[in-house]
């Protein structure tokens, strides 16, 4: 299957402060991009949709303001958690999609934990 | 909407046995495709085993394979031979070709030694 990876798979912060996390496709295009949020022992759960170049689409009771989504080229997308919360630490996934096959299989990342200070 | 129901928060097995996890859904398509995804403590998303709608035959992968019941709305997976690599959280997750994953809550599976 295909590679998608995140960086980093890591990060503590102090709260007030903005992380960002990167997710790479390393050997297709994505022309769509996936942010998931998963709490220990839970499903994911889907943040918001992107399409390269285009603006976000964010799931309802996702707030785009403090989650910034970036899909500025076909296999980089970026997440931008602003002013960041206690209540924002978690695990955060991202996926890839080609838009090839009947179905436009998603390939995960291995995921970014952030906990917020 | 379409909806996934994993009704087994919990399951385990002993290793070298056989255990089926449930996975009902719920769509007014007549089309969609199936999949389980497993999730290891590593937390990386992987792709177990997918089935077409359209596709009558159960789908098969080495130790993996799937009971699918379209006119229940019923998508099991069965792991024979069960080794201690499975334990993990498995998702059940359905798509249509236009739209995004929907997955179940998931069944954390333990296979004890």
């Amino acid at each position: 299957g295909a590679v998608v990876s995140q960086h980093p798979s890591r990060v503590i912060c102090k709260s007030g402060t903005s992380v960002k996390i990167e997710c790479r496709s390393l050997d297709f295009q994505a022309t769509t991009m996936f942010w998931y949020r998963q709490f220990p022992k839970k499903s994911l759960m889907l943040m918001a949709t992107s399409n390269e170049g285009s603006k976000a689409t964010y799931e309802q009771g996702v707030e785009k303001d403090k989650f910034l989504i970036n899909h500025a080229s076909l296999t980089l997308s970026t997440l931008t958690v602003t002013s960041a919360h206690p209540e924002d630490s978690s695990f955060y996934i991202c996926s890839g999609g080609s838009g090839r096959g009947s179905y436009n299989e998603q390939f995960f990342g291995p995921g970014t934990r952030l906990t917020v200070l | 909407a379409q909806t996934v129901t994993q009704s087994q928060p919990e399951m385990s097995v002993q290793e070298a046995e056989t255990v089926t996890l449930s996975c009902t859904y719920d769509t007014s398509e007549s089309n969609y495709y199936l999949f389980w995804y497993k999730q290891p403590p590593s937390r990386q998303m992987i792709l177990v085993i997918r089935q077409e709608a359209y596709k009558q035959q159960n789908a098969t992968e080495n130790r993996f394979s799937v009971n699918f019941q379209k006119a229940a709305k019923s998508f099991s997976l069965k792991i024979s031979d069960s080794q201690l690599g499975d334990t993990a959280m498995y998702f059940c997750a359905f798509k249509t070709s236009g739209s995004r994953l929907t997955f179940g809550e998931g069944t954390q599976l333990t296979v004890n030694p």
